[in-house]
């Protein structure tokens, strides 16, 4: 078991709304990222954190965003919820600095359903 | 053009068997790491075992190793003596060294028969 935390668990949420997914990462780590996982697909990539700044971003609509807190923690947000959203989003951190590269541990996920 | 290709969608294997999950890669970047993860139907992510582009010998954890072919650019996982908790999808991932984003294969779903 990591300890990588995410909130809800579970969430069903309405076209249109607007959701917030919380994130602790492992004691230490300083960079987390966020993934979309649609259902029988591999994750994709949101963005990532490294102490408090965004330093990468894959292929998603600025209606995703997201904050990293001065202890590492994380949220992510989505505004203007579309069907398409539903999926599980899944936190990783791992300890980094620029340039090298490390394993990011996983949370167990937050199922999102958009209705 | 896909970075990360996973072959088999799905294995069926013997428990106690040894199982091969085939993973090929494309990067230019000569920097980079290969990762494999499991994930069991709970839905979390479980770090396996990683190898670095620069590594000269095949990296291996417990029952677990990674069979790194450079120039034919392929990263296969191998699980010794199958167990019944090793069915799960599994998931081969990279990282660039230009770019921090796990880029992940489709997966494939192994089933260990008893």
């Amino acid at each position: 078991e990591t300890g990588v935390t995410q909130s809800p668990t579970h969430l069903i949420k309405t076209r249109g709304q607007q959701v917030t997914l919380r994130c602790s990462s492992q004691s230490g780590h300083n960079t987390v990222s966020w993934y979309q996982q649609a259902l029988g697909q591999g994750p994709q990539f949101i963005f990532q954190y490294y102490r408090e700044e965004e330093n990468g971003r894959g292929n998603f609509p600025p209606r995703f965003s997201g904050l990293q807190f001065p202890n590492y923690s994380s949220e992510l947000n989505v505004n203007a919820l579309e069907l398409d959203d539903s999926a599980l989003y899944l936190c990783a951190s791992s300890l980094a600095d620029l340039g090298t590269l490390a394993e990011a541990f996983f949370g167990q996920g937050t199922r999102l359903t958009v209705v | 053009a896909q970075k990360i290709t996973q072959t088999q969608p799905g294995m069926f294997v013997q428990e106690k068997e040894a199982v091969t999950l085939d993973c090929t890669y494309d990067t230019s970047d000569p920097s980079y790491g290969l990762f494999w993860y499991k994930q069991p139907s709970s839905g979390e992510m479980i770090f396996l075992i990683y190898q670095g582009s620069y590594d000269q010998q095949n990296a291996t954890e417990g029952r677990y190793s990674l069979n790194f072919q450079k120039a034919r650019k392929s990263a296969n996982l191998v699980i010794s003596a199958s167990q019944l908790g090793d069915s799960a999808m599994y998931f081969c991932a990279m990282r660039e060294d230009s770019n921090y984003q796990l880029i992940w294969g489709a997966g494939t779903k192994l089933i260990i028969k008893p």
